[in-house]
């Protein structure tokens, strides 16, 4: 199954870097490694995907290890409005199609 | 430009009854998906829309859950009859293709007495 692993909650402090880790120990070459998150009470929202190769957006930073079996996503300074839950999802291709597997994600604190 | 626009926002309604949620995707978007997320949990997808056509359903309970994607715009999720574990949030997302960014809509939060 294309299952992901994060921590449950994290905190960090405003205007520092934030490194949200990621693994799935079971990707496997096609899957796409998916990031979103969700601010209370809304529907999850786009952050950044990569495949093998570190990614920049306005957003953040996604770096992939070597092996893909782990990935961090990077927020260079949070801010009060980067309070989140931050979900790793694995996009499967699936009978030609995709298809994304959210897990539980990772509640991020940000402390003014 | 609009997002998703999903309605209504907040639904109570008593065991057995039936209801139904309404979802507007965004324009141009020929993807549509509807998600099911209890508390605590991600969402877990319910059903895919590819303009009208349902493509994944392999998810929606059939007995009681129906949708329907009329004109390949807007969509409708409905639950009949509704029990006490479909408490949960409803999501509604689109997408230009299948292979894109989802959009997310604030989501329906329902609760059965």
């Amino acid at each position: 199954d294309a299952k992901t692993t994060q921590p449950n909650s994290m905190e960090s402090n405003e205007e520092e870097p934030v490194h949200l880790p990621c693994n799935h120990s079971t990707i496997s070459g096609t899957d796409y490694i998916h990031w979103y998150r969700q601010l209370p009470s809304q529907g999850p929202e786009y952050v950044i995907h990569g495949l093998t190769s570190n990614v920049n957006n306005r957003m953040a930073s996604l770096a992939i290890a070597e092996d893909r079996k782990s990935s961090t996503l990077i927020l260079h300074r949070a801010t009060l409005r980067d309070a989140a839950v931050y979900y790793c999802i694995l996009r499967r291709t699936t009978s030609g199609t995709y298809k994304y597997i959210f897990g539980t994600g990772t509640r991020l604190k940000v402390l003014a | 430009e609009a997002g998703v626009v999903q309605s209504p926002r907040y639904k109570i309604i008593e065991k057995k009854q039936p209801v139904a949620f309404w979802c507007n995707p965004i324009s141009g978007h020929n993807t549509l998906y509807w998600y099911l997320q209890n508390l605590g949990q991600g969402p877990e997808l319910l059903i895919r829309y590819e303009n009208e056509e349902a493509v994944d359903d392999s998810q929606l309970p059939k007995d009681r859950f129906s949708a329907e994607r009329l004109k390949g715009v807007d969509s409708t999720l409905k639950i009949q009859p509704a029990e006490l574990g479909d408490s949960a949030v409803y999501l509604c997302a689109s997408s230009l293709s299948y292979r894109d960014e989802q959009y997310f809509g604030p989501g329906t939060r329902l609760t059965v007495t």
